[in-house]
């Protein structure tokens, strides 16, 4: 079974407004950590944003914010005011453990912003 | 964010030849270190975990006498493409993360193989 997924292979949102990209995880392990990552057309990886699974409250990061449902294992990654630089790919990872484990991450979504 | 480095950034190499990837934490002391591969239009898969000082984990699947990797120190770890071949051309990243697991891995800016 996959432990990351993320069924939106392609979004396009209008530059300025909010987009939310879905992620849903599974894991036995009661501590994880979500990771929200960046990958340009440059190929690098750029961290967004981090939830831990005792985190009380959604990260939150400038205009990113990670909506966490954890009864529903959803770690979603919301936009907002879209530009157009935030076209590229995103994936969502996850860690499990406490120890220094790898991510495992999604399939990743393509966002393109539109002007 | 910290900073890990990577280069080559591109390479290119005959079928046949070997080929060593650095990954460095410029700004922190890694204490384990990761390498992944990515396809075009695919997701990132993890090859190996490297621990300072210590033989590296392979993934299932990954050749660990085609991909030799050495943690020689907190700040690097090489990534030795033995004998590449055609099929071995691919996106190689590293990434890197301190002592404490709840730390963010923080990753290099890849290597481009393409091997002819």
């Amino acid at each position: 079974a996959q432990k990351i997924t993320q069924t939106q292979p392609g979004m396009f949102v209008q530059e300025k407004e909010a987009v939310t990209l879905d992620c849903t995880y599974d894991t036995s392990d009661p501590s994880y950590g979500l990771f929200w990552y960046k990958q340009p057309s440059s190929g690098e990886m750029i961290f967004l944003i981090y939830q831990g699974s005792y985190d009380q409250q959604n990260a939150t990061e400038g205009r990113y914010s990670l909506n966490f449902q954890k009864a529903r294992k959803s770690a979603n990654l919301v936009i907002s005011a879209s530009q157009l630089g935030d076209s590229a790919m995103y994936f969502c990872a996850m860690r499990e453990g406490r120890g220094n484990t790898p991510l495992v991450f999604g399939k990743g979504t393509r966002l393109s912003v539109i002007a | 964010g910290a900073v890990v480095s990577q280069h080559p950034s591109r390479v290119i190499c005959k079928s046949g030849t070997s080929v060593k990837i650095e990954c460095r934490s410029l700004d922190f002391q890694a204490t384990t270190m990761f390498w992944y591969r990515q396809f075009p239009k695919q997701s990132l898969m993890l090859m190996a975990t490297s621990n300072e000082g210590s033989k590296a984990t392979y993934e299932q699947g990954v050749e660990k006498d085609k991909f030799l990797i050495n943690h020689a120190s907190l700040t690097l770890s090489t990534l030795t493409v033995t004998s590449a071949h055609p099929e071995d051309s691919s996106f190689y990243i590293c990434s890197a993360m301190g002592p404490s697991w709840q730390e963010t891995q923080y990753f290099g800016p890849g290597t481009r193989l393409l091997v002819l």
